[in-house]
């Protein structure tokens, strides 16, 4: 069955621009998690989504990073006004639910320029 | 301190031989582990899941002490392909979860 997919695979725009990423989890997944992962670094944390219940957004480095989930579904990363720190792998990742395998997608690059 | 640490590496072993490697964790109350595996520029992927009484997964061993709070993961006959990074995941008592910053593994012939 199809995996998580994520888009665009890379991403390179300007400083102070808009980006949004998108992350499509596995169909059936309740479950969904935005990481960030800077090179040669480990993950960190972003947000995540369970169900109907309010995301945990306690990762989120500034309020210029928001997420939303439609419909249980498709999810979008947007960072408003990008700074080069935000230069990172995004990646995103399902799971049936909260405390179960993560199955993670290829990632966006992102390159704040 | 780190909710999960790891020891960075790299761990250089011969092909064939046996390595080693742990992952501590704080929070005395956490519920699941894993141990996920990532390559180069690539994402993490679930190598196995971490059982309270131990699991062995073909070359692979994982155990947890839960006195102790750490989980390790053993690789016996390694392979050149098991070079890689290895993620140490928890999931604490009130269901959030950590990475490890993870072990770097590289295998030589």
């Amino acid at each position: 069955g199809a995996g998580v997919s994520q888009s665009p695979s890379n991403k390179v725009t300007e400083k102070g621009k808009d980006v949004e990423l998108r992350c499509d989890p596995i169909s059936g997944h309740t479950a969904l998690y935005w990481y960030r992962q800077s090179l040669g670094q480990g993950l960190e944390f972003l947000i995540y989504f369970q169900g109907n219940s309010a995301p945990d957004k306690s990762g989120l480095p500034s309020d210029r990073f928001s997420a939303e989930r439609t419909g249980g579904s498709v999810s979008t990363l947007t960072i408003q006004r990008t700074q080069q720190e935000d230069s990172a792998v995004y990646l995103c990742a399902s799971s049936f639910a909260h405390g179960e395998t993560q199955y993670f997608g290829p990632g966006t690059r992102l390159l704040v320029l | 301190r780190k909710e999960v640490e790891q020891d960075p590496g790299p761990f250089n072993v011969p092909e064939g031989a046996t390595v080693a490697f742990n992952c501590t964790y704080s929070n005395s109350a956490s519920q699941s582990f894993f141990w996920y595996r990532q390559d180069c520029r690539k994402e993490p992927k679930l190598l196995m899941s971490v059982y309270s009484s131990g699991n062995e997964d073909g070359r692979f061993t994982a155990q947890l002490n839960r006195a102790s709070q750490y989980i390790s993961l053993l690789i016996r006959d390694s392979k050149l392909s098991d070079s890689a990074t290895y993620l140490c995941v928890v999931y604490d008592s009130w269901g959030k979860l950590q990475f490890g910053a993870g072990t770097q593994v590289v295998v030589t012939p």
